[in-house]
Order: C-alpha cells, then structure tokens, then sequence
C-alpha cells in the first residue's frame, strides 16, 4: 500500500524567511495530495492541494510543486508569520481524493519566531 | 456554514470499558471517514463510508473497533473493552467529493 514520508518533523525559522516541508509517496497510482494544517487543540484544515496532471500551484504566500518522477511534492511558505506555526501534513491519496482515505506523513512542526 | 462536530470533545474511561464517539458531517456531504492520531503521529486511517455501499473497514486495528453511519448522516466509533493503547485523538471527516473536511476531534484518555 501507500506510503508517505514527511521531512523535517521539526523546522524553526525566523518571521520572514521562507519553509519549505518535503514528502515522498510510494505509489506511483497516486493522483491527489493535500496539505492541510493543524492548530493546537484543533482538527486539520486543507490549505491547499495539488492533482498529478499538474506540477505546481500557488495560493498567496502558499505554493506546492510536484514530481511524479521522482514521487515527491513540497510545502513552500514564503515571507512566514507568526500565526504560521503549526503542524502541517502532507497526504497522498488515489482517485483524486474522490474515494478512500488520504495516507498522511507524520506531520511538521513549524515554529515561526518574531 | 456548519462545520463538522464531534462529541464529547474529551472523553476518560477506564480500561475494559466501552465508548462511543459521535461525528455529525456536513449536511449532504455522502463520504464520511474516521483517523485516529496518536500524540506527535501523523493520521491513521480507520474506516470509510461512501453513499449507501459498504464501509471501507481495512484501516480498523481490531475487531473491538466498529463504526456505523445512520441514515447516511450521523456516524458513531464504537471501541469495546477499551485498552490503554486506545489513548488517542480521533478524528472525523467528511466530503463532498475531494476535499476532506475534519472536525475538532475527539480526546480518549483510557485509564
């Protein structure tokens, strides 16, 4: 089965500079990858994602590229805030995410320092 | 509009003793799925509910774990004789078609 692993479990950077996270998959078949964060005490929200015909898309500060070749796709966070830091989990699914469940990675904690 | 939510938001129990979870999904939403996150883990997949067919079950841990969707709504996580080891956030989600969205979660701390 599906397999996703997430790097770094832990990233600390200063307000302003830029994060990225990074996940590789282990099924080529896969075709659907969000991210989505989550805030202490909360449940996780999407904040963006990406299918595989595409290989990057961009959201104000937030943008996700893909390599299907390579079977990795990445977080990028420019000019990074405070209320940036949480854990986020990047998530490989089959069928566009339409059906069955997302495998998630294990999730990275960023701090973003002022 | 009204997001997910699940009940109770914390729940203790002593070991041996029976829970039952709630999530009530976004109105219309067909597909409904339950996680379970341990401390500092990512999410484990249980058990997913798509329309009328039957669950997807694989991601069920034992055969105390069980979950049933009524009227193709409301949905409740049962775990029988409840272990320490179940000590975890468990999380529902429904959608629409892609997207997932998750509720608050609920906190089981077993004694």
């Amino acid at each position: 089965g599906e397999n996703v692993e997430q790097h770094p479990s832990t990233l600390s950077v200063q307000e302003g500079d830029s994060a990225v996270i990074k996940c590789t998959y282990s099924d080529s078949a896969s075709n659907y990858f969000p991210w989505y964060k989550q805030e202490l005490g909360k449940g996780p929200q999407l904040i963006i994602d990406i299918r595989s015909n595409v290989g990057e898309k961009k959201d104000q500060r937030i943008a996700v590229t893909l390599n299907k070749t390579a079977k990795h796709f990445s977080l990028h966070i420019t000019e990074t805030q405070p209320e940036d830091s949480a854990v986020y989990f990047c998530a490989a699914s089959t069928n566009g995410g339409s059906q069955g469940n997302l495998i998630f990675g294990k999730g990275t904690k960023l701090s973003v320092k002022p | 509009g009204a997001g997910v939510s699940q009940s109770p938001s914390n729940k203790v129990t002593e070991k041996g003793k029976d829970v039952e979870l709630r999530c009530d999904p976004i109105s219309g939403h067909t597909a409904l799925y339950w996680y379970r996150q341990s401390l500092g883990q990512g999410l484990e997949f249980l058990i997913y509910f798509q329309g009328n067919s039957a669950p997807d079950k694989s991601g069920l841990p034992s055969d105390r774990f069980s979950a049933e969707r009524t009227g193709g709504s409301v949905s409740t996580l049962t775990i029988q004789r409840t272990q320490q080891e179940d000590s975890a956030v468990y999380l529902c989600a429904s959608s629409p078609r892609y997207t997932q969205y998750f509720g608050p979660g609920t906190r089981l701390t077993v004694l």
